[in-house]
């Protein structure tokens, strides 16, 4: 499709096990978000890729949390040794802007986790 | 899916009728603002952006005001439709450095 794919839709994980999350975005675009939204809260920033680089990894919330964009495409976030606290949607976002930082980011609909 | 912010403040609006939605931003430095829309299951959608050097911005059915003495940001929507039914974010940026701060968002409920 033409927008940013998110898999999977859904995950069920027991605490304490490894999770990875998939963000494909929309082909050409540079930049690269990834967040993480509560109930009832707005999106939260966790990292940023320009390319595939990080250049702003500020939202990380502890280093169980890792994010990599290798081919500056396809992104995985990475959690380890999951957290009930860690149940939420994470959001991807793609823009083609190289700076990043103005214009439209792009939304996947996200991948909900569930820590049991 | 399950529906994103049931404990947000909502605003309940007629159909036809035209709606304002309220931001109040926390960073002075911030220099460049954008309306999103989220509906139940999915992404944020944008809507439209500001940067501070200007104090309205118009759209399709949207009007944007920001008032940088008292750091508050307004989305008006004129002749809601039950499709704009939604929860509302605003981000705020420091471009150059984006922030990417969004606020706690307001619901939106249109009565047809």
């Amino acid at each position: 499709g033409a927008g940013v794919s998110q898999t999977p839709s859904n995950k069920v994980t027991e605490k304490g096990k490894y999770v990875e999350l998939r963000c494909d975005p929309i082909s050409g675009h540079t930049a690269l978000y990834w967040y993480r939204q509560s109930l009832g809260q707005g999106p939260e920033f966790l990292i940023y890729f320009q390319g595939t680089g990080a250049a702003d990894d500020s939202g990380l919330p502890n280093d169980r949390f890792f994010a990599v964009r290798p081919e500056g495409s396809v992104s995985t976030l990475k959690i380890q040794r999951t957290e009930r606290g860690d149940s939420a949607v994470y959001l991807c976002a793609s823009s083609p802007r190289t700076s990043g930082s103005t214009g439209e980011l792009f939304f996947g609909e996200g991948s909900r986790l569930t820590v049991l | 899916g399950e529906s994103v912010g049931l404990h947000l403040p909502t605003l309940s609006v007629q159909e036809g009728d035209n709606s304002i939605i309220n931001c109040a931003y926390s960073n002075s430095a911030s220099d460049y603002f954008i309306w999103y829309k989220q509906e139940s299951g999915k992404g944020p959608q944008f809507i439209i952006d500001i940067r501070s050097n200007m104090d309205k911005r118009q759209g399709q059915r949207v009007t944007v005001l920001l008032n940088k003495t008292v750091k508050h940001l307004s989305l008006q929507i004129a002749a809601t439709q039950p499709g704009d039914s939604a929860v509302y974010f605003c981000e705020e940026n420091m471009i150059g450095r984006r922030a990417l701060t969004f606020g706690s968002g307001t619901r939106l409920q249109v009565q047809p």
